[in-house]
């Protein structure tokens, strides 16, 4: 089966802690997205990577850090530095074509909770 | 402030209603324009999106949206909703920003009553 897989589903942490959020995709996609969703707030871009060793900022990149050291995986550490950490972040992926047209595929997403 | 903006947070319907949702975005020049949703329990998937062509466009489960550039606007709409249509239904935009960049919705929770 293809398709995006993050995990855990859902993950606590004490306030002070960074943790690092897991996202893997098997569909051969070059881009790779972090969301953060907040309730009435919709989707917000975190951080992407539209290919190997290559990442920019989103919207809301301020105490969250990527890598991209493999095609298939795009991990997302939430820092200490992050105001507002609980969240529900999802994961995509897309293909890199020309002119912004690709359908984005999501995880199931992973529920943080800070304590 | 540039955004996508979608008008209703929450809808209830009774089965067989018609549905309009309303996305309206503010950036001017080529946008490229799409619809997810998210059923209960499951991944968001895409339902449709608009490039270019006709402004009319067609996705699964019976949806269309219509593109109309004057208006800024990408409503989402189906004839008859049916109870399995309960979900959040998301409006994006993506626009060329020195990178393509998709700008979401805040999202339109849509309860159909059997």
């Amino acid at each position: 089966d293809g398709g995006i897989t993050q995990s855990p589903k859902y993950l606590f942490r004490k306030e002070g802690q960074n943790v690092t959020l897991s996202c893997e995709q098997n569909l051969n996609h070059d881009a790779m997205y972090w969301y953060r969703q907040d309730p009435g707030q919709g989707l917000r871009l975190i951080y992407y990577s539209q290919i190997v060793n290559d990442f920019q900022k989103g919207d809301i990149a301020e105490g969250y850090s990527v890598s991209r050291e493999k095609k298939e995986s795009f991990p997302l550490t939430v820092t200490s530095a992050q105001k507002n950490p609980t969240a529900f972040y999802l994961c995509a992926s897309s293909t890199r074509g020309a002119g912004g047209q690709d359908t984005q595929y999501f995880g199931p997403g992973t529920r943080l909770t800070v304590l | 402030a540039q955004s996508v903006s979608q008008h209703n947070h929450h809808v209830i319907l009774s089965e067989a209603a018609s549905l309009e949702l309303g996305c309206n975005y503010s950036y001017g020049g080529t946008v490229n324009l799409f619809w997810y949703v998210q059923y209960p329990g499951q991944h968001l998937q895409l339902l449709l999106k608009y490039f270019s062509g006709d402004p009319l466009v067609k996705g699964i489960k019976g949806f269309e949206a219509e593109f109309i550039k004057s208006k800024f606007s990408f409503n989402l709409r189906k004839p008859s909703v049916q109870w399995s249509d309960t979900a959040e239904y998301f409006c994006a935009v993506n626009r060329y920003t020195g990178g393509f960049k998709t700008i979401f919705g805040a999202g339109t929770r849509l309860f159909v009553k059997a």
